[in-house]
């Protein structure tokens, strides 16, 4: 069946650092990828998307690419806040069927002052 | 527009009760799906609703179920609660469909069973 798998964390970086969230994907077809955060307390937020292979989501300064031929969906920042403490999931939606999202295990980033 | 609301953000019960959480999604979204999150399995597709029809299910037993409403509520009922049930419940609502696929996540109900 369609699977994410992510970079185990936790990740701990100095605020400025550059960030990257590694996240490779099993699936038949074409999934639709995505990136979601959760701050402490709340539920998902979307952080990005992209529907199609080469495609670049980007949002809030985070950045990824569709890979179709490394199976991949890497979550990049050039300059990380405090602020962006979270967990971070790459999920994908399979490319037929069902309308529901199929997650990886999750990432939780810490950046320090 | 409101976001996805869910009530009550925090239950606590016993081992063998049941348990109803409730669900209210953006207006003008038909599609309402439920996620259980633990620290051990993640997040995990329960089922989907469209138009007062389960549309999807995952891999649950049977003492999880749902049912959507006429104005797109959605309720989910587990019973014979059992201590692996304590989790985070998500709900999410869409109005999308294929590609352009988006969902919208509530809070989430936190559940405790003692």
């Amino acid at each position: 069946g369609d699977s994410v798998t992510q970079m185990e964390g936790p990740v701990t970086l100095s605020e400025e650092a550059f960030l990257t969230i590694n996240c490779t994907y099993t699936a038949t077809g074409y999934p639709s990828l995505f990136w979601y955060v959760q701050y402490p307390g709340e539920g998902l937020q979307l952080l990005l998307k992209a529907t199609k292979a080469d495609d670049k989501g980007s949002n809030k300064g985070f950045e990824a690419t569709y890979r179709k031929e490394t199976t991949s969906f890497h979550l990049e920042k050039g300059s990380v806040q405090v602020s962006d403490s979270a967990v971070y999931f790459c999920a994908l939606k399979p490319f037929q069927g069902a309308q529901k999202l199929v997650f990886g295990q999750g990432t939780r980033l810490t950046i320090n002052p | 527009k409101a976001g996805v609301t869910q009530t009550p953000r925090y239950l606590i019960k016993t081992r063998g009760q049941q348990v109803t959480l409730s669900c209210s999604p953006i207006s003008g979204h038909r599609s309402v799906s439920w996620y259980q999150q633990t620290p051990g399995q993640g997040l995990q597709f329960l089922f989907e609703y469209f138009s007062e029809t389960q549309r999807n299910k995952g891999n649950f037993p049977g003492r999880f179920s749902g049912r959507q409403f006429s104005n797109s509520r959605s309720e989910m009922n587990v019973s014979t609660l059992e201590l692996g049930d304590s989790a985070l419940y998500l709900c999410a609502s869409s109005d999308t469909s294929g590609r352009d696929y988006e969902q919208y996540f509530g809070p989430g109900t936190r559940l405790t069973v003692t």
